[in-house]
């Protein structure tokens, strides 16, 4: 089965530091997903993309996250610099046309 | 914007009886789909079924089945005898159908499901 691949699984590190998490989607997706999961807010869509353009970021925080995808093999999602705030499960997933999105196994994020 | 609620924090059964989990959400959109997720402790997410709001048939898969009230907004799971594996926390989430491709999902708080053996 195809899968969405995420990297690291777990990072830890300290505030101030920079957080890089990167996905790759399932071969042939167009369109690639950026979601956070935490106890407070639940799951929350922070940006995605379409044949690699960004099409909405408005639920990241704009001073610190940024995402990218330098190709159609490779999405990543910084955090610059990392705040304890910012600790939390992030997901990427991937979909095509109106097909369901899938998701990858997730980034756990602590930052100390 | 659209929102999604899900009422039931936490809901308990036996194995091999059936619960059902309820969803609400709000749109103003009349073509949307609407999923649930099935997230185990493992965190994976898991599509279990979806539903397109044009189709007046309620989606099913084996077990799972939904009833779907679109002039309520209401989008409820049931889960049929119920089994050990399907303890996890479940996911209402809602995506307009924009025409031009995925569009990214709206989520409830989640479910929390405990399968008493």
């Amino acid at each position: 089965d195809a899968r969405v691949t995420q990297t690291p699984r777990h990072k830890v590190t300290e505030m101030g530091q920079e957080v890089t998490m990167r996905c790759q989607p399932i071969l042939g997706h167009n369109t690639v997903f950026w979601y956070r999961q935490t106890m407070m807010q639940g799951l929350e869509l922070l940006a995605y993309f379409r044949n690699r353009a960004p099409l909405d970021d408005s639920g990241m925080p704009k001073d610190r996250f940024s995402a990218e995808m330098p190709d159609a093999t490779l999405a990543t999602l910084k955090i610059q610099p990392s705040e304890p705030r910012d600790s939390a499960v992030y997901f990427c997933a991937s979909g095509f046309s109106n097909q369901p999105q899938h998701f990858g196994d997730g980034t756990r994020l602590s930052i100390l | 914007a659209q929102t999604v609620t899900q009422s039931q924090p936490e809901m308990s059964v036996q194995e091999a009886e059936t619960v059902t989990l309820s969803c609400t959400y709000d749109t103003s959109e009349s073509d949307y789909y609407l999923f649930w997720y099935k997230q185990p402790p493992s965190r994976q997410m898991i599509l279990v079924i979806r539903q397109e709001a044009y189709k007046q048939q309620n989606a099913t898969e084996n077990r799972f089945s939904v009833n779907f009230q679109k002039a309520a907004k209401s989008f409820s799971l049931k889960i049929s005898d119920s089994q050990l594996g399907d303890a996890a926390m479940y996911f209402c989430a809602y995506r307009t159908d924009s025409g031009g491709g995925a569009d990214g999902l709206t989520f409830g708080k989640g479910t929390h499901l405990i399968i008493q053996p």
